[in-house]
């Protein structure tokens, strides 16, 4: 079965200060991971994928196999950081497939 | 380019009725997958749809069902409507390649009264 969990519902820090958003995953194949983000009346977006290992507004995500983990960091968070996060899989190779995680509401505050 | 786009954008329904909803993908996509989000829950998958066919489902009753026109554009009906049916329905669109953005629309806000 394939799952996604984000542990935290919520998570505030203050400018300039490091963030980590927590994402395990459950897959018996090589998933592709994505983080998705939702930032106040906009609709949602990507923000990274695993496969790119690209580094988008400071954020990356490294997908390590033997933890099944996807987390997301910033080593110094901005307030237009404020946002929902989302990370998804997608197991058959097609993106627009996904299972995401319940979400983690970051807010950053200043 | 519009981006992907969905309508209506607000439904009312009694339990029991029918729906459908309507989503017009980004252009140059040709798949088109649905989601449902409850409130203060993530997306939750119900299918997608690439060449006018249903090629992958998630767990959601036979209830749940679509269609993809020529047009690359889609329809979910729900039939049968429950409470529970009441959520966030989105619409993403990409091309059918590994490791694709989805591209998402606004969604239509579905209640069940």
């Amino acid at each position: 079965a394939q799952r996604v969990t984000q542990p935290e519902k919520l998570l505030s820090v203050f400018k300039g200060a490091p963030v980590e958003l927590k994402c395990n995953y459950s897959y018996s194949g090589s998933p592709e991971l994505f983080w998705y983000v939702q930032y106040s009346r906009q609709r949602l977006q990507l923000l990274l994928r695993h496969i790119s290992r690209e580094s988008i507004k400071g954020f990356t995500a490294d997908l390590n196999k033997g933890e099944t983990s996807f987390h997301l960091k910033k080593p110094f968070a901005q307030e237009e950081d404020s946002a929902m996060y989302y990370c998804a899989l997608s197991g058959l190779g097609y993106g627009n497939d996904m299972r995401f995680g319940a979400g983690t509401r970051l807010t950053v505050k200043p | 380019d519009a981006g992907v786009t969905q309508s209506p954008t607000h439904l009312i329904k009694t339990r029991g009725q029918q729906v459908t909803l309507r989503c017009s993908p980004k252009s140059g996509h040709d798949t088109v997958s649905w989601y449902q989000q409850a409130l203060g829950q993530g997306p939750q998958f119900i299918f997608q749809y690439y060449e006018e066919e249903e090629r992958q489902r998630g767990n959601f009753p036979d209830r749940f069902s679509g269609h993809q026109f020529p047009n690359y554009s889609s329809e979910l009906n729900v039939n049968a409507l429950l409470l529970g049916d009441s959520a966030l329905y989105l619409c993403a669109s990409s091309p059918l390649t590994a490791n694709t953005e989805a591209f998402f629309g606004q969604g239509t806000r579905l209640t069940v009264v």
